[in-house]
């Protein structure tokens, strides 16, 4: 149990395209989903925390117009990558929580590799 | 200041070989703690949690982690690393009861196998 998909898996393209990532939980619902980027070699900066039905919250220091955020349902949030720039080229991986101050784990989508020429 | 510590980098161990993998905290709250495995170009996958009860605990793929409130550590360990354990591997900790289930990240570990 506790399966969360992301998708794409990868994606490439142009600079000022705007990119969708969603990410579901399949056999769950999420109350929470979290999105974090990573660069090379690195660990996982926490972008944003994303509660359905409400407006995400974002970390200091990121762009919330840059990344909108949408959690619409208790399976699905979605991440979308405005006028990407090659800078927001990285790995974007989500993570969903079952319920919140039930202390369970985050469970991780497979991240998206996002590439902008 | 929360944070995560994991003092090692890159860690090579021959296959076989037994491997400790180091975590240290700084938490202000009652921690609750966890190990991660990263597989390249991967997400990531819970190999264990620890929140309460016996400070031993017991994981996915054979390893185990130990808490030890007196150093604040949480160390990973397996007795016999297989090929297939090679994997950058993340300790993390968050708020126990807390309702923003915020988890913050030590840096990882590069687990490297020796044939």
């Amino acid at each position: 149990g506790a399966v969360v998909s992301q998708h794409p898996s990868r994606v490439i393209c142009k600079s000022g395209t705007s990119v969708k990532i969603e990410c579901r939980s399949l056999d769950f619902q999420a109350t929470t989903m979290f999105w974090y980027r990573q660069f090379p070699k690195q660990s996982l900066m926490l972008m944003a925390t994303s509660n359905e039905g409400s407006k995400a919250t974002y970390e200091q220091g990121v762009e919330k117009d840059k990344f909108l955020i949408n959690h619409a349902s208790l399976t699905l949030s979605t991440l979308t990558v405005t006028s990407a720039h090659p800078e927001d080229s990285s790995f974007y991986i989500c993570s969903a929580v079952r319920t919140v101050n039930s202390n369970q784990p985050q469970h991780f989508g497979d991240g998206t590799r996002l590439s902008i020429l | 200041a929360q944070s995560v510590t994991q003092p090692d980098i890159h860690i090579t161990v021959s296959e076989g070989a037994s491997l400790e993998l180091r975590c240290n905290y700084s938490y202000g709250a009652t921690p609750y703690l966890f190990w991660y495995v990263q597989s390249p170009g991967q997400g990531l996958q819970l190999l264990l949690k620890y929140f309460s009860g016996d400070t031993l605990v017991q994981g996915i793929k054979g390893f185990e982690a130990e808490f030890k409130r007196s150093q604040s550590s949480f160390n990973l360990r397996k007795p016999s690393v297989h090929w297939s354990d090679a994997a950058e591997y993340f300790c993390a900790v968050g708020a126990l009861y807390s309702s923003a289930s915020k988890i913050i990240f030590g840096s990882g570990t590069r687990l490297s196998i020796r044939p």
